[in-house]
């Protein structure tokens, strides 16, 4: 099974905001709603943001939402701040016991 | 405090074997499916297996699937990889990580530190 697609990087200026897509297919993000994302700065482990498309972790900072559409999962982060330029995985389950993560965005904050 | 510590990670050459451990703390080790996740900077996370509560249960993605078998033992709050056959590809950062919730697919809300795995000769 492929990763789903996302973009291999996006950029953003301190304060603004941007958004990460992650698209699957019918049979895992458009038809569950248990995509999360994970932050994860250079030689850190990941960091769970968002569970269940649009649920933030406790200690997550609100800046940080998620939403979907159809097959398309997307992560929010308004009000850029520097120390948010990491990666960013998505991760779906994708039925039969199978889950499946994005190939990761690069947060690039000018 | 939950802690997740992993440990085994080493140089091995290609067709070899190595055994990874997780050591969990800080919370009831035998209530959470446990995951093994990897990385590499080329392919970024994959998800690599994962295992019920009871050990009744066990997923592999398809590239490790007959080479490498997780197990647990709930009384020394343990999880466990065993990795033979190992390839070039399987060259990653081995992360152990715990299931939000008692079901399969949620999410993944605590992670290790990693421990890195280099297969090469």
């Amino acid at each position: 099974q492929s990763a789903l697609t996302q973009p291999t990087s996006v950029s953003g200026s301190p304060g603004q905001s941007i958004t990460i897509s992650c698209t699957g297919t019918s049979s895992d993000v458009g038809n569950y709603n248990l995509v999360s994302w994970y932050q994860q700065h250079p030689g850190k482990a990941p960091k769970l943001m968002i569970f269940e498309v649009n649920k933030r972790p406790s200690g997550v900072s609100d800046r940080f939402s998620g939403s979907k559409s159809g097959n398309t999962a997307s992560l929010t982060i308004s009000g850029l701040q520097a120390e948010d330029e990491a990666d960013y995985y998505c991760w779906s389950y994708a039925g039969s016991s199978h889950v499946i993560f994005g190939g990761g965005t690069t947060l690039t904050v000018l | 405090e939950v802690q997740l510590v992993e440990s085994g990670g080493e140089l091995v050459q290609p067709g070899g074997s190595l055994r990874l451990s997780c050591a969990a703390s800080g919370f009831t080790f035998s209530n959470y499916w446990m995951n093994w996740v990897r990385h590499t900077p080329g392919k970024g996370l994959e998800w690599v297996a994962n295992m019920k509560q009871d050990g009744s249960e066990e997923y592999y993605v398809a590239s490790v699937r007959g080479r490498f078998t997780i197990s647990r033992d709930n009384a020394k709050n343990s999880l466990y990889l065993q990795m033979n056959s190992l390839r070039a590809e399987d060259t990653a950062v081995y992360y152990c990580a715990r299931e939000r919730q008692g079901t399969f697919g949620t999410a993944l809300d605590y992670w290790g530190q990693g421990t890195l795995v280099t297969v090469s000769s």
